[in-house]
């Protein structure tokens, strides 16, 4: 069965620092990846996704994704995180075909952005 | 115009009291989608909906769980007998059409407490 799993359940880190997430999926077809945030009292939202081409997916607020096939990873990334970046962040995988399919999500990474 | 809403924000119940979830998609969007978040997990799929049609129940944990959608739009979870084990936020998200990798739009979700 297909599973995501996030490496960490929580990251506490200063304003500045790089951030990177991990997120690995086991299903072996047809990959579409997703990464949602949940900022504190807001709604589930997208950040990036991968369908194709590109493996390296830019999303909002200066998120990047990187797909490596080899490895069945989909690890988020920022440069430099800010205060407000403070939020759970969902890795998800399409598994499924073009007629039916779920999102599978991981469990969640809880981010702390100290100032 | 707004985003998916959901009603009621929270609920609490009495085991083994019926309760009812509602959930308003984005206008047009044809798809509808249930998860739950329980504490500590990530988002459990639940049931989708093409239109009125929900071609997969098989996420739905117990025969105490039952989702109906009308007119193609509002939709609701019902969930009879409740247990404490039912308690979680519920999650209903929408998407303009049910293909492969659409972006899910999610709704604040109802947070359900069972005594």
């Amino acid at each position: 069965a297909q599973s995501v799993s996030q490496h960490n359940h929580h990251v506490i880190l200063s304003e500045a620092a790089s951030l990177e997430l991990g997120c690995n999926y086991s299903y072996g077809g047809t990959v579409n990846l997703f990464w949602y945030v949940q900022y504190p009292g807001q709604h589930l939202q997208l950040l990036l996704k991968y369908f194709s081409g590109d493996p390296l997916v830019k999303g909002i607020k200066g998120f990047e994704a990187e797909f490596i096939k080899s490895k069945f990873s989909f690890n988020l990334r920022k440069p430099s995180v800010q205060w407000s970046d403070t939020a759970e962040y969902f890795c998800a995988s399409w598994r499924g075909t073009d007629s039916w399919g779920k999102l599978q999500f991981g469990a969640g990474t809880q981010v702390v952005v100290t100032p | 115009g707004a985003g998916v809403s959901q009603s009621p924000s929270n609920k609490v119940t009495e085991k083994g009291k019926d309760v009812e979830l509602r959930c308003d998609p984005i206008s047009g969007h044809t798809a509808l989608y249930w998860y739950r978040q329980s504490l500590g997990q990530g988002l459990e799929f639940l049931i989708y909906f093409q239109g009125n049609s929900a071609p997969d129940k098989s996420g739905l944990p117990s025969d105490r769980f039952s989702a109906e959608r009308t007119g193609g739009s509002v939709s609701t979870l019902t969930i009879q007998r409740t247990q404490q084990e039912d308690s979680a936020v519920y999650l209903c998200a929408s998407s303009l059409v049910w293909v492969r990798g659409e972006t899910q739009y999610f709704g604040p979700g109802t947070r359900l407490l069972v005594l």
